[in-house]
């Protein structure tokens, strides 16, 4: 059965400071999708990024960065120099290729709060 | 435009009310989907609709019931709902329904039932 793990629940930072959200997941395909959403106090989802389980190169997306290694099963994400406006849940989620359709498997959510 | 909209923004509805959520796209994403989330939780999948024919019911009550009347609308009807149900209920649309392909949801409707 496919997993994620979110272990952290909360994380608290001040402004400028970096931020790394951790993700774990199982899966016995050896072709898989991982993606990241953001959830602010608003409600709807974000999405920030998908991989495919083919292409473990690092990510970076202005102070959005993703490290993915197949060799832990990680796909963690680093926010770098923090701001208020990050503050949100992030789930990180994995597609399930068995159901033929998208089904996305979610971690429980890490709630990063970022304070001036 | 990778917009989903979706109205109303809240409902607050009695147990015998019949109230419908609805959920429209303009992205030409021919998968919708509806999802429940309650405070603290990630989302759970409901319904996909697929080319507008439901694909996936993940075992749903039918006090639940899922109507995709073009490839751009998605509704939710409700009826006879318990408290229990009262959560925030977002809708979704990707191009298609592969697993490679990202989703895009909604604001959500938060919804409450008295």
């Amino acid at each position: 059965a496919q997993k994620v793990t979110q272990a952290q629940t909360e994380i608290s930072v001040v402004e400028k400071e970096d931020v790394t959200l951790d993700c774990v997941y199982e899966t016995r395909d050896t072709t898989y999708y991982l993606f990241w959403y953001k959830q602010p106090p608003s409600g709807e989802l974000v999405f920030l990024i998908r991989r495919n389980s083919f292409d473990e190169q690092n990510e970076i997306s202005g102070r959005y960065s993703w490290n993915f290694q197949k060799s832990t099963s990680s796909f963690n994400f680093t926010i770098t120099a923090s701001q208020v406006v990050d503050s949100a849940v992030y789930f990180c989620a994995l597609s399930d290729p068995n159901t033929g359709f998208q089904k996305l498997v979610f971690g429980t959510g890490t709630r990063l709060l970022v304070s001036p | 435009d990778t917009e989903v909209t979706q109205t109303p923004k809240h409902l607050v509805m009695g147990m015998t009310n019949k109230k419908s959520l609805k959920c429209e796209q303009h992205m030409g994403h021919r998968a919708m989907y509806w999802y429940k989330q309650k405070a603290k939780k990630p989302p759970e999948l409901m319904f996909v609709y697929s080319y507008e024919k439901l694909s996936i019911n993940e075992s749903v009550p039918s006090r639940f019931s899922p109507e995709c009347p073009n490839s751009s609308l998605l509704n939710l009807h409700l009826h006879a709902l318990q408290p229990e149900d009262s959560a925030l209920y977002l809708c979704a649309s990707s191009l298609g329904t592969e697993s490679s392909y990202e989703q895009y949801f909604g604001p959500g409707t938060r919804l409450t039932v008295t």
